[in-house]
């Protein structure tokens, strides 16, 4: 079975502080990672992917696989980054994508 | 285009009525998805569509009914409601899972 767990359902910080959400997963295959961001009163949006290893709005997120980690990581937060973020597990040759419960990131002026 | 489309926005639905949702597409994507969620909670796989052939269905109960006419169209038809099944429903569309999804905005809908 797959599964997801971000430790932190709210996670508060200054601006201009770093910031790291966890994420950690378990499945015995070949995962297939994201980082979904929802803010406020608008869709579920992707914002990274680790198979793309790029830096969306100056956020990166790196696997390690040893951990079985996705931890997201921006260095200097912004009031803007304010947002509900997910992190999913998919399969490599499946459909379906899981999510985890969320954490709620608060980036306080 | 690379939106996903829900209507309507919003539903407000008694338990004996039946209401479709609708969602489409235009990115060419392959796979289709239905996705419940609950305030404050992730969002739960309800559906999967795959060339337009249904590939996963997650125990929904069958008051719950998709239908995928074409490659670009997804509906769920809604048939005696529970107040329970208040929720945000998401549909999402992909070339495949390691690509990620596009999610549509939503339906709000509300069981009286």
């Amino acid at each position: 079975a797959q599964r997801v767990t971000q430790p932190e359902k709210l996670l508060s910080v200054f601006k201009g502080a770093p910031v790291e959400l966890k994420c950690n997963y378990s499945y015995s295959g070949s995962p297939e990672l994201f980082w979904y961001v929802q803010y406020s009163r608008q869709r579920l949006q992707l914002l990274l992917r680790h198979i793309s290893r790029e830096s969306i709005k100056g956020f990166t997120a790196d696997l390690n696989k040893g951990e079985t980690s996705f931890h997201l990581k921006k260095p200097f937060a912004q009031e803007e980054d304010s947002a509900m973020y997910y992190c999913a597990l998919g399969r490599a040759s499946g459909s379906r994508l899981t999510f985890g419960e969320g954490t709620q990131l608060t980036v306080n002026p | 285009d690379t939106e996903v489309t829900q209507t309507p926005k919003h539903l407000v639905m008694g338990m004996t009525n039946k209401k479709s949702l609708k969602c489409e597409q235009h990115m060419g994507h392959r796979a289709m998805y239905w996705y419940k969620q609950k305030a404050k909670k992730p969002p739960e796989l309800m559906f999967v569509y795959s060339y337009e052939k249904l590939s996963i269905n997650e125990s929904v109960p069958s008051r719950f009914s998709p239908e995928c006419p074409n490659s670009s169209l997804l509906n769920l038809h809604l048939h005696a409601l529970q107040p329970e099944d208040s929720a945000l429903y998401l549909c999402a569309s992909s070339w495949g899972v390691n690509y990620g999804y596009t999610f549509g905005s939503g339906t709000r809908l509300t069981v009286v």
